[in-house]
């Protein structure tokens, strides 16, 4: 079974500060890792896909299959970086997204 | 592309009356998915279709909600008898077959519905 923790519900840090949103995943094969953010009462878009390993609006996110992490991560957070993040995985033939809970993130001024 | 299309985008109904949540895919994709997004437990995958043939409905919490693909421009999701815990935002997403840049999901603005 597929499965995505993310364990923090909630995460405030201040403007200027490094940021990290923390997703844990249990998959027996190779899957692959995303990063969804959802503005405010918006559509969820994706930010990050860990094939194409490149930065969004500053955002990075490595796959660590040894300790089966992909953290999201931005050095300097901007308030408009508030919203809620989704770490979500997909593998196999199951063809569906499986995603964590979500970490609503506030960048405080 | 005017991407995935959800109508409507607001429900408020009584409990025990039916509703039908729509959506409209984007052009070409092969898969359609129905998600459920509350505050206690997330995003949740209702079921999914693949060329408009449903293919896991596992996530369907009851006999209550039924969904449809009658072809591949269109989708429903129906509750009936709808109750107030049905309240959440409904999603709908599409994605392409295979790998590759366009590999990916997209999804709609929601339908947030209030069963009051």
């Amino acid at each position: 079974a597929q499965r995505v923790t993310q364990p923090e519900k909630l995460l405030s840090v201040f403007k200027g500060a490094p940021v990290e949103l923390k997703c844990n995943y249990s998959y027996s094969g190779s899957p692959e890792l995303f990063w969804y953010v959802q503005y405010s009462r918006q559509r969820l878009q994706l930010l990050l896909r860990h094939i194409s390993r490149e930065s969004i609006k500053g955002f990075t996110a490595d796959l660590n299959k040894g300790e089966t992490s992909f953290h999201l991560k931005k050095p300097f957070a901007q308030e408009e970086d508030s919203a809620m993040y989704y770490c979500a995985l997909t593998g196999g033939s199951a063809r569906q997204l499986t995603f964590g809970s979500g970490t609503q993130l506030t960048v405080l001024p | 592309d005017a991407g995935v299309i959800q109508s409507p985008r607001h429900e408020v109904t009584e409990m025990g009356q039916e509703v039908t949540l729509r959506c409209k895919p984007i052009s070409g994709h092969d898969y359609l998915f129905w998600y459920r997004q509350t505050m206690m437990r997330g995003l949740e995958l209702l079921i999914y279709f693949n060329n408009n043939v449903p293919i896991d409905d596992s996530g369907m919490p009851e006999d209550r909600f039924s969904a449809k693909m009658p072809n591949a421009s269109f989708s429903t999701l129906k509750i009936q008898p709808s109750e107030p815990r049905d309240s959440a935002v409904y999603f709908c997403a599409s994605r392409p077959h295979g790998q590759g840049k366009s590999y990916g999901y997209t999804f709609g603005s929601g339908t947030r519905l209030t069963v009051v």
